[in-house]
């Protein structure tokens, strides 16, 4: 079945550093998604990616797709301790109608 | 307001007990999810629908019960429950035309 894999696991970061997380799938993809979870709290949907190769902007953090849609990253720039949390990737295949999750990055940012 | 709630937040029962854990959505989205995730693990999923009375297997199925009888209610029962379904729940939407979920608060189950 679809794998969707997630790169680095664990992130330790000094504020101010940047963060980069890599998700990659076994299969082409027709959309990815990608959440935030906060400690203790529950994904939130952050944004999703539907074109070969697009780039999306959210203040600090930058989405891209890959242009064989088999991959996909999220950069952060110049991180803060809001950033705390785990990302996940989600990539959805076109009829599927649900998505599969990576195992998520987990971001810690020294102050 | 709008949204997704899931009851109860909070449950500790017992080896063996049935117990239903209730997800209710005001978006009428058509699909909904269940997902467990342990402890320090990611999100795996357990069940989904597509739509009322239409309900289909994920990763984790085995010793999960759903149903799906309104669009809105998406009820998750664990026919007899075991130590190792102690987890934290997470039920979400999605409208289906788009695969972005929305996930609840989540029920942090504690089997003994």
């Amino acid at each position: 079945g679809q794998q969707v894999m997630q790169i680095p696991q664990y992130q330790h970061v000094q504020e101010g550093e940047d963060f980069t997380t890599y998700c990659n799938s076994s299969t082409t993809l027709s959309n990815i998604q990608w959440y935030k979870q906060r400690p203790g709290g529950h994904p939130v949907f952050l944004i999703q990616l539907v074109k070969s190769g697009e780039v999306k902007k959210q203040k600090r953090l930058t989405f891209q797709f890959g242009e064989a849609k088999k991959n996909s990253s999220l950069h952060i720039t110049a991180t803060q301790t809001t950033d705390v949390g785990t990302y996940f990737c989600a990539g959805g295949v076109v009829g599927a109608g649900k998505s599969t999750f990576g195992d998520g990055t987990t971001l810690t940012v020294k102050p | 307001d709008a949204g997704i709630t899931q009851s109860p937040r909070y449950k500790i029962t017992e080896t063996g007990r049935q117990v239903t854990l209730m997800c209710h959505q005001t978006w009428s989205h058509s699909y909904m999810f269940w997902y467990r995730q342990d402890l320090g693990h990611g999100l795996r999923l357990i069940y989904y629908s597509a739509a009322a009375d239409i309900t289909d297997k994920g990763e984790v199925p085995d010793g999960y019960v759903v149903s799906r009888s309104k669009t809105e209610n998406f009820p998750l029962t664990l026919e007899s429950a075991t130590r190792s379904q102690t987890s934290v729940y997470f039920c979400a939407s999605s409208p289906g035309w788009s695969y972005e979920q929305y996930f609840g608060p989540g029920t942090r189950l504690t089997v003994t």
